[in-house]
């Protein structure tokens, strides 16, 4: 059974610096991953979809990474901003056409 | 615009009253599901639809209903709404299976069962 997780739970990084967050995963067999941003009792946002062929997507200043072998997926967050305070989740397709998620990464930006 | 839209946005209600959520996306997806949020727990799979007229279990489908009349909604269902389905419900869409397709999420729903 495929199983998501994303480590650390919560992280809090001062204004300005670069990060990166984490996600694995159990199972390679997968069609996609996903990054989603959430703010407090909010939606989520779709931030990046990485297919299985691909290495990486990049959006403005955010870079994901995706190594099915290993089963790793990471969101790097370029020169933060107290904006991008929010969880951030993972998710992954499976080949069942299931998307399982992570329970998040809650960020806080320090200004 | 290309969204999913829910409604209600907020909703309390009495244990034991019906209520329906309703969902409806203007992207011809085929794909639609119903999600719980809870803290700890994080997102759980209710119910989804492959298509009009063809519903499945998700992880936690008790006390729940959904029916796909028309491609572009996708009503959740409560029949005897209880305290434990307190909780926050997403609707989200995605083209076909099997493809390569991500998944749009609608606003959110924050229900409490008094």
């Amino acid at each position: 059974k495929q199983e998501v997780t994303q480590i650390p739970a919560a992280l809090s990084v001062p204004e300005g610096e670069n990060l990166v967050l984490n996600c694995s995963f159990t199972d390679s067999a997968i069609y996609n991953l996903q990054w989603f941003r959430q703010d407090p009792g909010k939606g989520l946002t779709s931030l990046l979809l990485i297919q299985s062929s691909q290495r990486e997507q990049t959006s403005g200043r955010l870079n994901a990474s995706l190594d099915k072998s290993s089963g790793r997926s990471t969101l790097y967050i370029a020169a933060s901003q107290p904006g991008d305070s929010a969880t951030y989740l993972c998710a992954v397709k499976d080949r069942d056409d299931k998307i399982i998620f992570g329970k998040g990464t809650r960020l806080h930006i320090l200004p | 615009e290309a969204q999913v839209t829910q409604n209600p946005r907020y909703l309390i209600t009495v244990t034991g009253k019906k209520l329906t959520v309703t969902c409806s996306q203007n992207m011809n997806h085929e794909y639609m599901s119903w999600y719980r949020q809870d803290p700890g727990l994080g997102l759980r799979q209710i119910y989804y639809s492959m298509n009009v007229e063809v519903t499945d279990k998700g992880d936690v489908p008790e006390g729940y209903k959904v029916s796909r009349k028309e491609k572009r909604n996708f009503p959740l269902i409560l029949e005897s709404p209880s305290p434990n389905q307190t909780s926050l419900y997403f609707c989200a869409s995605s083209f076909g299976l099997g493809t390569g397709w991500g998944y749009t999420f609608g606003s959110g729903t924050r229900l409490t069962v008094v």
